[in-house]
């Protein structure tokens, strides 16, 4: 079955300091790819997505690119701010099965610190 | 502006009580999920629907059950709350084609099962 795994947490860092968060997944065929993220005491919101090979998304200053041939799709961020700090989770959407349902990875909380 | 909403935000119950969660939306939106989100797991989905009278079980879906009588209500029922049951519970909602993939989240609902 489809399955994410991304690093885990927490991720500490100095502001302005460089992000990666990895994610790697496995599922049927061409999935979409996105990355969400939860503030706080928030629902999750949609940070990107991408739907295709070599597709990079882009927002807020984050960025992924999405890698088939090793199956992945690392978040990355030049310069993280304190306000950056909050929980990411990967997650994915096997279009080849009709599926609707996303299937997320375990998160990864970021705390970014001034 | 359209949006989803969840009641109530916390509840704390007894083992053995019958509890709805309700999750309304305002997207007009055909599919709409349960997730319970719990560490370490990510979110996995409970259940879901893509339309009205229309209901389908996800990967952790036993004690609980969903009906869905118009297009913008998926309440959540626990049969006979269990401890293991105590979570934080997402609703979610998404379009039709090309707008399936993006997700929108309701705030959550913690649930605490005593």
């Amino acid at each position: 079955g489809d399955s994410v795994t991304q690093m885990e947490g927490p991720v500490t860092l100095s502001e302005e300091a460089f992000l990666t968060i990895n994610c790697t997944y496995t599922a049927t065929g061409y999935p979409s790819l996105f990355w969400y993220v939860q503030y706080p005491g928030e629902g999750l919101q949609l940070l990107l997505k991408a739907t295709k090979a070599d597709d990079k998304g882009s927002n807020k200053g984050f960025e992924a690119t999405y890698r088939k041939e090793t199956t992945s799709f690392h978040l990355e961020k030049g310069s993280v701010q304190v306000s950056d700090s909050a929980v990411y989770f990967c997650a994915l959407r096997s279009r080849d099965t009709g599926r609707r349902a996303l299937t997320f990875g375990s998160g990864t909380r970021l705390q970014v610190q001034p | 502006d359209a949006e989803i909403t969840q009641s109530p935000r916390h509840k704390i119950t007894e083992t053995g009580r019958q509890v709805t969660l309700a999750c309304h939306q305002t997207w007009n939106h055909n599919n709409m999920f349960w997730y319970r989100q719990d560490l370490g797991h990510g979110l996995r989905l409970i259940h879901y629907s893509y339309g009205v009278q229309d209901t389908n079980k996800g990967e952790v879906s036993d004690g609980y059950s969903v009906s869905r009588s118009n297009t913008e209500d998926l309440p959540l029922t626990l049969e006979s709350a269990a401890s293991s049951q105590t979570s934080v519970y997402f609703c979610a909602s998404s379009g039709s084609g090309s707008s399936t993939d993006t997700q929108y989240f309701g705030p959550g609902t913690r649930l605490t099962v005593l």
